[in-house]
């Protein structure tokens, strides 16, 4: 069946743009999370959803960056008045049920963003 | 505070020969671990998680909690196993991922 999917796949903002990242987990998942990787790190946490509840944004870097999943499905990332050092990929990952560890979670391709 | 070190960014090794990728952690408690992996132009994927204690594509690894510990060893390592190796984990109370940077693994013919 269908994975994950992220649009866009490339995404180029000058400086100062508001964007708004797109992830459509595979269908059923309840669980949806954001990751951040910068370019030669690994992924990092950036915030977690189970159906429409965003129970967890820690790993927000700022309040520049809002996320949503409204529907319990689709989610969408947005990033205000980006920054340079936003520039990275964007990955998304979905599980089955309720974020427990156990879960395995299947990630979308990512979206690139660089930041002008 | 949670943390994974994976202390080779590359590591280069010629078909045939056995592979060992580190990690190690930090955490006080009994975390789960895990390895993804990402080849060229494909997207991160789950390897192996050490609560499974399986082999995939004949890699395996064992939790040391001794040492604090989770290698990724592969006795024979095949040109195809070239990829982008994550180590992550994963505290037993929450559900994030904690990724280290990853170790670029070259097999070459």
């Amino acid at each position: 069946g269908a994975g994950v999917s992220q649009s866009p796949r490339y995404k180029v903002a000058k400086r100062g743009q508001d964007v708004a990242l797109r992830c459509d987990p595979i269908s059923g998942h309840v669980s949806l999370f954001w990751y951040q990787q910068a370019l030669g790190q690994g992924p990092e946490f950036l915030t977690y959803f189970q159906n429409e509840a965003q129970l967890d944004k820690s790993g927000l870097p700022s309040d520049r960056f809002f996320a949503e999943r409204p529907e319990g499905s689709v989610s969408t990332l947005k990033i205000q008045r980006t920054q340079q050092e936003d520039s990275a990929v964007y990955l998304c990952a979905s599980s089955l049920s309720g974020g427990r560890p156990k879960d395995t979670q299947y990630f979308g391709p990512g979206t690139r963003l660089t930041v002008l | 505070a949670q943390r994974v070190t994976q202390p080779e960014k590359l590591l280069s090794v010629f078909k045939g020969a056995p592979v060992e990728l580190k990690c190690n952690y930090s955490y006080s408690g009994s975390p789960e671990l895990f390895w993804y992996v990402q080849y060229s132009r494909q997207r991160l994927q789950l390897l192996l998680r050490h609560i499974s204690r399986e082999s995939i594509k004949g890699f395996t690894a064992d939790l040391n909690k001794g040492e604090t510990s989770f290698h990724l060893k592969k006795p024979f390592a095949q040109e195809e196993d070239s990829a982008m190796y994550y180590c992550a984990l994963n505290p037993n109370s929450g559900y994030a991922l904690n990724f280290g940077k990853g170790t670029s693994l070259l097999v070459t013919p």
